[in-house]
């Protein structure tokens, strides 16, 4: 299975925008790049998914690099609740993820 | 909304015990995952299921095993507990297998084994 690397830990000021970026040189043609993010105590949620084009929704916009290698997870204004683990992970068509260490957010006020 | 439930959030059973972990999803998903998450490794895929009566290994499968009855449960089974299987267990579901699909995770079993 493809492998993502993730920066072990990002720190931002509140109500800053926050940029998360995740390598995965190895995805192929058929990958889609997922992003989830877990909260304290609680299972990892959806947060937004691409294939190659840049995608924006209520959350989250992530861009994607044109040879697809990495990505970024933009949280265009961060909140204290936005503080959680990021996982950048790959999807194959056969439904199976692999979920790496993820990247842990704190927000300071 | 996709509603992933399990059957306990903590959970302490003893060295050599059998332990049952319930999975059970209300959006008549096909497929079904159990995850171990542990500080430091992120999560890791024990067992998959992708319709009921059958299932796939992941990347930890040894000392446990799964059973897919029906279609909305998918149990975790540790067949003889051991000290080193004290972790945080995850459950999620997903529509199909698709590469745009989204997994739907439960709130998590924490499981001491002593």
């Amino acid at each position: 299975d493809a492998k993502t690397t993730q920066p072990n830990s990002m720190e931002s000021n509140e109500e800053e925008p926050v940029h998360l970026p995740c390598n995965h040189s190895t995805i192929s043609g058929t990958d889609y790049i997922h992003w989830y993010r877990q909260l304290p105590s609680q299972g990892p949620e959806y947060v937004i998914h691409g294939l190659t084009s840049n995608v924006n929704n209520r959350m989250a916009s992530l861009a994607i690099a044109e040879d697809r290698k990495s990505s970024t997870l933009i949280l265009h204004r961060a909140t204290l609740r936005d503080a959680a683990v990021y996982y950048c992970i790959l999807n194959t068509n056969a439904g199976k993820s692999t979920f790496g260490d993820g990247t842990t957010l704190t927000v300071k006020p | 909304d996709v509603k992933v439930t399990q059957s306990s959030r903590y959970l302490v059973k003893r060295t050599g015990e059998k332990v049952f972990l319930e999975c059970v999803q209300d959006m008549d998903h096909e497929n079904m995952f159990w995850y171990r998450q542990d500080p430091g490794l992120g999560l890791r895929l024990i067992y998959f299921s992708y319709d009921v009566k059958m299932k796939e290994k992941g990347d930890i499968p040894e000392g446990y095993s799964v059973s897919r009855e029906k279609k909305e449960r998918f149990s975790l089974i540790l067949e003889s507990a051991s000290t080193n299987q004290t972790s945080m267990y995850l459950c999620a579901s997903s529509s199909q297998a698709r590469g745009t699909d989204t997994q739907y995770f439960g709130p998590g079993t924490r499981l001491t084994v002593l």
